[in-house]
């Protein structure tokens, strides 16, 4: 089946630090991949996606390229703000009335001052 | 406007009550989900419906009973609650011919 494979958190990182946050995954064919984020206490947000290999999703400075030869969807950011901290899931899906969303565990981003 | 909907975004109830989360979407979408979230944060879908029809039931206890009255909407009953069903349960919506899943804000549902 599909999985989705996320480096062990949490991940504390001083402000204006750089940011990596990795994402492997295994399945069939060209899943579309995601990097949703869960600010404290609030809902899931879409942060950026991608829907073939070789592209590169962007949004509020972070950004991630669809690398099939490596199955990554690593999530970067060059400098993070305290307004950054929250939970980080990638995720891959398909097109078609079957879709659904497979999660990684998700990964907790502290940003301290 | 709200794009995902879901009411009510906390309940504590008792063990053995039942109780039921409403999901609306105004997107325009024909397919919405139920996803649960537990204590870990770890995200699993329940189910998924497409124009009012269930597609996917994943291994989900009985209790739980999705309802689709239109596309527009999907509502989940959950009888006799236990414990073990404490978690934040996310409505979601997309369209068939997209690839992109929108989330309510969640319901945080506390049994005590």
């Amino acid at each position: 089946g599909n999985s989705v494979t996320q480096m062990e958190g949490p991940v504390t990182l001083s402000e204006e630090a750089f940011l990596t946050i990795n994402c492997t995954y295994t399945a069939t064919g060209y899943p579309s991949l995601f990097w949703y984020v869960q600010y404290p206490g609030e809902g899931l947000q879409l942060l950026l996606k991608a829907t073939k290999a070789d592209d590169k999703g962007s949004n509020k400075g972070f950004e991630a390229t669809y690398r099939k030869e490596t199955t990554s969807f690593h999530l970067e950011k060059g400098s993070v703000q305290v307004s950054d901290s929250a939970v980080y899931f990638c995720a891959l899906s398909y097109t078609g009335a079957n879709s659904k969303l497979t999660f990684g565990k998700g990964i907790t981003l502290s940003v301290r001052p | 406007d709200t794009a995902v909907s879901q009411t009510p975004k906390y309940l504590v109830t008792q063990m053995g009550n039942d109780k039921s989360i409403k999901c609306e979407q105004n997107l325009g979408h024909d397919t919405m989900y139920w996803y649960k979230q537990d204590s870990k944060k770890f995200l699993k879908i329940m189910f998924s419906y497409n124009n009012k029809e269930l597609i996917i039931n994943e291994t989900v206890p009985n209790r739980f009973s999705p309802k689709s009255p239109d596309k527009a909407h999907l509502n989940l009953h959950i009888n006799s609650l236990e414990l073990g069903d404490s978690a934040v349960y996310f409505c979601a919506s997309s369209q068939t011919s997209g690839n992109t899943i929108y989330f309510g804000e969640g319901s945080w549902l506390t049994v005590v």
